[in-house]
């Protein structure tokens, strides 16, 4: 059965400071590999998303994400926090043989200090 | 990129009424919806898979006779909560898959909050 962990509940960091949320996942198949953001009482907007190709994906607002395979894991890092950044992030995945179902982590949220 | 509409933001009821939730994508027709229920400082746990034009597919312990789902357009899916109690007070997202098909992102509404008194 498909998995994610994200093994940080929180995470701080001061702005300016690089930071990176931690995702590891288990499939079966190859991985479809996501990152979603939610701030308060509002729903999920998508930041990037592993296909396949290059490793290093860039997406929204200056993060990118890393697919490493030998460790399965999919870390979210941004070069440089804004204290903006400060919300909760979810990790995802989707598989052939969990019949493509998004299976999200537990969050970590992210406390970026001015 | 995709616009999912989702009303009632927040919704009060009282105990043994029933609740209707409506999910559109407003830009985009989305034969697949989902739902998702969000406790506090928890994961969004999947609830049902909403099909245009047939039957939602349940996760295994969600009650389908308590959430019914209707999906009766490309572009409106519904959850209603019958009968409610206080334990069914939550945080209910839909989403819709993109036009990446199995590759797509999902495209989220803004989320419900339901207190049942």
């Amino acid at each position: 059965a498909q998995s994610v962990a994200q093994p940080e509940d929180q995470v701080n960091v001061a702005e300016g400071n690089p930071l990176t949320v931690k995702c590891t996942y288990s499939v079966s198949g190859n991985p479809y590999l996501f990152w979603y953001v939610q701030y308060p009482n509002r729903g999920l907007q998508f930041l990037l998303k592993y296909i396949t190709g290059d490793n290093l994906v860039k997406g929204s607002y200056g993060f990118e994400a890393e697919f490493n395979k030998s460790q399965t894991s999919f870390h979210l890092k941004k070069p440089s926090a804004l204290v903006s950044d400060s919300a909760l992030y979810f990790c995802a995945v989707r598989d052939k043989a969990g019949g493509f179902k998004t299976i999200f982590g537990a969050g970590t949220r992210l406390f970026v200090k001015a | 990129g995709a616009v999912v509409s989702q009303h009632p933001s927040r919704v009060i009821c009282k105990s043994g009424t029933s609740v209707k939730i409506e999910c559109r994508s407003l830009d985009f027709q989305a034969t697949t919806m989902f739902w998702y229920r969000q406790f506090p400082k928890q994961s969004l746990m999947l609830m049902a898979t909403s099909n245009e034009g047939s039957k939602a597919t349940y996760e295994q312990g969600v009650e389908k006779d308590k959430f019914l789902i209707n999906h009766a357009s490309l572009t409106l899916s519904t959850l209603t909560v019958t009968s409610a109690h206080p334990e069914d007070s939550s945080f209910y997202i839909c989403s819709a898959r993109g036009t990446g098909g199995f590759t797509g992102e999902l495209f989220f509404g803004e989320g419900s909050r339901l207190t049942v008194l």
